[in-house]
Order: structure tokens, then C-alpha cells, then sequence
């Protein structure tokens, strides 16, 4: 089955340490994205990526990092200069077509903690 | 930039009650429109989209039309069930005229509570 998988689906940090979130993709899309969500505020875009080896900061990029080194994969660093990183992150890809209607397939979500 | 306004939640309802959610926007070119699902501790789903003016999205008993005049993309539903509780997102995506990466933005969001 085609879809997008993130792990882990729970996750602690402690105050100070760097946390990576897993993202794959097996629909063979190009683009993949990056989303924070908190209560109340809807979905924010942190970083997005449309080719391998290439990515651009969204709306809400300081204190996190990602990388795009193979296509199916896209991890988020939510590193220790991030002041809120509690919150609900999901992973999202799409094709990218000439049209500009690009409709993203979500995965399930990572809850990050900090304790 | 783009924008998305919601009405804001809860919605609270019996079942088999009607539903609406409104929804507006601002945008710059021809956006398509979507509207997302999302249920307890999962990711989002896609419910309807409409891509121009005057299309009607629908699926599992929801619509929203694309009316360009009042920028509106308002959700529907004859007769709600239990198990339509949820949030429930309204996003755009630019088209011509905008950016073409696809990028969504998002509405905040509204809860649905449908009681028995």
C-alpha cells in the first residue's frame, strides 16, 4: 500500500537536545512538506522540499533543520534553539504539477513533548 | 498573502442535524480549495476540493461550492452522524497567477461534536 509513514508516533525530549522526525514516502512524489499544529492555530508550514537535495524555509522555519537526500525521505531536526517545540508535527507530500493545484496526502503524525 | 478565515468552533450538534461550516478567503491568482479532516490523534484527510469557480466538491455526504464572487468555500451536510466528529480544515493552494509549489494555507480549524 502506497503512503506516508512517521515515526515515532509519541516522543520526549529533554530541554536542550536535538530531536529528529522521521517522514517516508512511497507514492513516488516530489514534493514533500513539513507542518507544526497547535491548538486553535492550524496547520503552519515549517519547511518544504520539491526536488532531492534542495528545500526552502516555510512560514515558521527557526529552530528547526531538514534534509532531502533521497526522494522517499524528508526527516525534521527540531533542534534546542527551537523555544516551543511541543506540538503536533505532520509530514505531508505531493506531485508537483504545471497547474499549481498540488493535493498533499498527509501521514499520521509525530507528538513531540518537552519535559 | 493568502488567507484563510473559518467560523469559529465548537460546533456542537445533534445527529442528523444540518451542518455548515464557513469558510473564507483571500488569494491572489485563481486558488484551488480544499477542505481537510482530521480525526482524534491522526493525520489529515482529504474531503472535497474544487479547483475553479462554481465547481461543487463533495464526498461522503459533504459539499462545498467555489464561489468566486463572495470568495467562499462553505461545507455541508444534510444530515450528520456521530461519527463525522472531527476537526475539520478549509486550505487553498495558488494557481495561476500565484506560486505553483503547491504550498497550502490553512484555516485555524473548526471542532464538530455530534452527539447521539
Amino acid at each position: 500500500d502506497g503512503g506516508i509513514t512517521q515515526s515515532p508516533k509519541y516522543l520526549f525530549r529533554k530541554e536542550g537536545q536535538n530531536v529528529t522526525l522521521s517522514c517516508e514516502q512511497n507514492l513516488n512524489h516530489d514534493a514533500m512538506y513539513w507542518y507544526r499544529q497547535d491548538p486553535g492555530q492550524g496547520l503552519r508550514l515549517i519547511y518544504y522540499s520539491q526536488i532531492v537535495n534542495d528545500f526552502q524555509k516555510g512560514d515558521i522555519a527557526e529552530g528547526y533543520s531538514v534534509s532531502r537526500e533521497k526522494k522517499e525521505s524528508f526527516p525534521l531536526t527540531v533542534t534546542s534553539a527551537q523555544k516551543n517545540p511541543t506540538a503536533f508535527y505532520l509530514c505531508a507530500s505531493s506531485i508537483i504539477s504545471g497547474r499549481g493545484y498540488n493535493e498533499q496526502f498527509f501521514g499520521p503524525g509525530t507528538r513531540l513533548t518537552v519535559l | 498573502g493568502d488567507s484563510v478565515t473559518q467560523m469559529e468552533g465548537p460546533v456542537t450538534l445533534s445527529e442528523e442535524a444540518f451542518l455548515t461550516i464557513n469558510c473564507t478567503y483571500t488569494a491572489t491568482g485563481y486558488p484551488s480549495l480544499f477542505w481537510y479532516v482530521q480525526y482524534p490523534g491522526e493525520g489529515l484527510q482529504l474531503l472535497l476540493k474544487a479547483t475553479k469557480a462554481d465547481d461543487k466538491g463533495s464526498n461522503k455526504g459533504f459539499e462545498a461550492t467555489y464561489r468566486k464572487e463572495t470568495t467562499s468555500f462553505h461545507l455541508e451536510k444534510g444530515s450528520v452522524q456521530v461519527s463525522d466528529s472531527a476537526v475539520y480544515f478549509c486550505a487553498l493552494t495558488a494557481g495561476a497567477g500565484g506560486t505553483s509549489y503547491g504550498k497550502l494555507t490553512f484555516g485555524q480549524g473548526t471542532i464538530l461534536t455530534v452527539h447521539p
